[in-house]
């Protein structure tokens, strides 16, 4: 079946201006994650979604940041007035129950802040 | 805090050989453990996972162990491909209550295997 998708691939923005990122998970999949991956690290957490609520979204960096998913699928991820420092790889992960088992990624989507 | 570690930025091997890569915690909570591979301008790819409750799990070419008194996990590939040449990273969950289901990466170790 599909794997995970992720719109846009790439974002260009400007400073101060508002982005939404798009994650679509596997079919059935209950769980579903987004990560941060910055140049030469590994991702990092940002927030876990268990069907349509935020189980975990101790990740966020700040209150610029928000994610909603609310039919229990599709899942967008909301940043208000970037900053140069959000430029980095945003990452989707989806899994089916969430939990200690293994997460799927999507390609990524590529937010470059000018 | 760098909970999950992994030391070597990069390893460079001979096709054929074994490639060992290594990763190291210090959450002596996590208890499930998992290697990506990464190719540029995709997203992690699952290679191989392992639970706490074992010290070796095998899938065809791949090998992961677990030493938790040592807090520390290796990858092996036997034999390694000029195709397996990627960025491993190393990834572990299980820290309990809202960790649960989060996953805390390493750095990254970049493998180079030269046909």
């Amino acid at each position: 079946g599909a794997g995970v998708s992720q719109t846009p691939s790439n974002k260009v923005t400007e400073k101060g201006k508002y982005v939404e990122l798009r994650c679509d998970p596997i079919s059935g999949h209950t769980a579903l994650y987004w990560y941060r991956q910055s140049l030469g690290q590994g991702p990092e957490f940002l927030i876990y979604f268990q069907g349509t609520g935020a189980a975990d979204d101790s990740g966020l960096p700040n209150d610029r940041f928000f994610a909603v998913r609310p039919e229990g699928s599709v899942s967008t991820l909301k940043i208000q007035r970037t900053e140069r420092g959000d430029s980095a790889v945003y990452l989707c992960a989806s899994s089916l129950k969430g939990g200690e088992e293994t997460q799927y990624f999507g390609p990524g989507t590529r937010l470059l802040v000018l | 805090d760098q909970q999950v570690k992994q030391n070597s930025p990069s390893l460079s091997v001979q096709e054929g050989r074994i490639s060992i890569l290594n990763c190291d915690y210090t959450n002596s909570m996590f208890d499930y453990f998992l290697w990506y591979k990464k190719y540029p301008a995709e997203g992690p790819t699952f290679l191989i996972s392992i639970s706490s409750i074992k010290d070796k799990n095998e899938d065809g070419r791949f090998t992961v162990f677990l030493n938790k008194s040592a807090k520390h996990l290796s990858l092996h590939i036997v034999p390694s491909q000029p195709g397996d040449s990627a960025v491993y990273f190393c990834a572990a969950s299980g820290a309990g209550g809202t960790s649960y289901g989060k996953l805390t990466f390493g750095q990254g170790t970049i493998l180079t295997v030269h046909p």
